[in-house]
């Protein structure tokens, strides 16, 4: 059962241009949303968050908003850059009690900005 | 250099094996937490470890287990290897329990063969 879901595998853009990138969730108990990239041969990095008491996060070029009601998250980058390629992956919070949370990643979606 | 640190980067191992990586946390961060990412698979959680203490339990295996040392650096234990463990490993560090973004070490590949 998988409860974050990133439904396009890859996703090509054109430098300058936007890219959106979106991720599905079922578990309406998450209460915190993060997005993190990841270049080959290297671990995922932080990039930006979101509380569920919130529709939208910017910083810089990247926004992510998200509607609850749909259960739906997206990171917009605008404009792209080349060095934005790489496989972006959305992370839910979910809580296990005493204080301890765990993040559920979804499978990535792999950016490709053509130059 | 994201400040967490996993050895060792590569390893290949044959089926029934046993290996352990190991995971040096960023400076002042008391949660480790190991993940899985096997192909095409996103990253699967398999166990939280905070200030020496278990704290969560994800998808691991019963061939697999994990401590966190006084230390802090924590160590996978992976036993019994069969050829669908091969994937890559990850260690991430954060502060606390509360999971607001944690910081991933580089990963380690383990090929069973």
């Amino acid at each position: 059962d998988q409860q974050v879901k990133q439904n396009s595998p890859s996703l090509s853009v054109q430098e300058g241009r936007i890219s959106i990138l979106n991720c599905d969730y079922t578990n309406s108990m998450f209460d915190y949303f993060l997005w993190y990239k990841k270049y080959p041969a290297e671990g995922p990095t932080f990039l930006i968050s979101i509380s569920s008491i919130k529709d939208k996060n910017e910083d810089g070029r990247f926004t992510v908003f998200l509607n609850k009601s749909a259960k739906h998250l997206s990171l917009h980058i605008v404009p792209s850059q080349p060095g934005d390629s790489a496989v972006y992956f959305c992370a839910a919070r979910g809580s296990l009690g005493a204080g301890s949370y765990q993040l559920t990643f979804g499978k990535g979606t792999k950016l490709s900005v053509i130059p | 250099d994201s400040g967490v640190t996993q050895t060792p980067k590569h390893l290949i191992t044959a089926t029934g094996q046993r290996v352990t990586l190991r995971c040096s946390p960023r400076s002042g961060d008391l949660s480790v937490y190991w993940y899985q990412q096997s192909l095409d698979q996103g990253l699967q959680f398999l166990i939280q470890y905070y200030n020496g203490e278990e704290r969560a339990k994800g998808n691991i295996l019963e061939r697999f287990s994990a401590q966190q040392f006084p230390d802090l650096h924590s160590e996978l234990n992976l036993s019994s290897l069969e050829l669908g463990d091969s994937a890559l490993y990850f260690c991430a560090s954060s502060v606390g329990q509360g999971a607001r973004g944690y910081t991933f070490g580089s990963g380690t590949r383990l090929t069973v063969v």
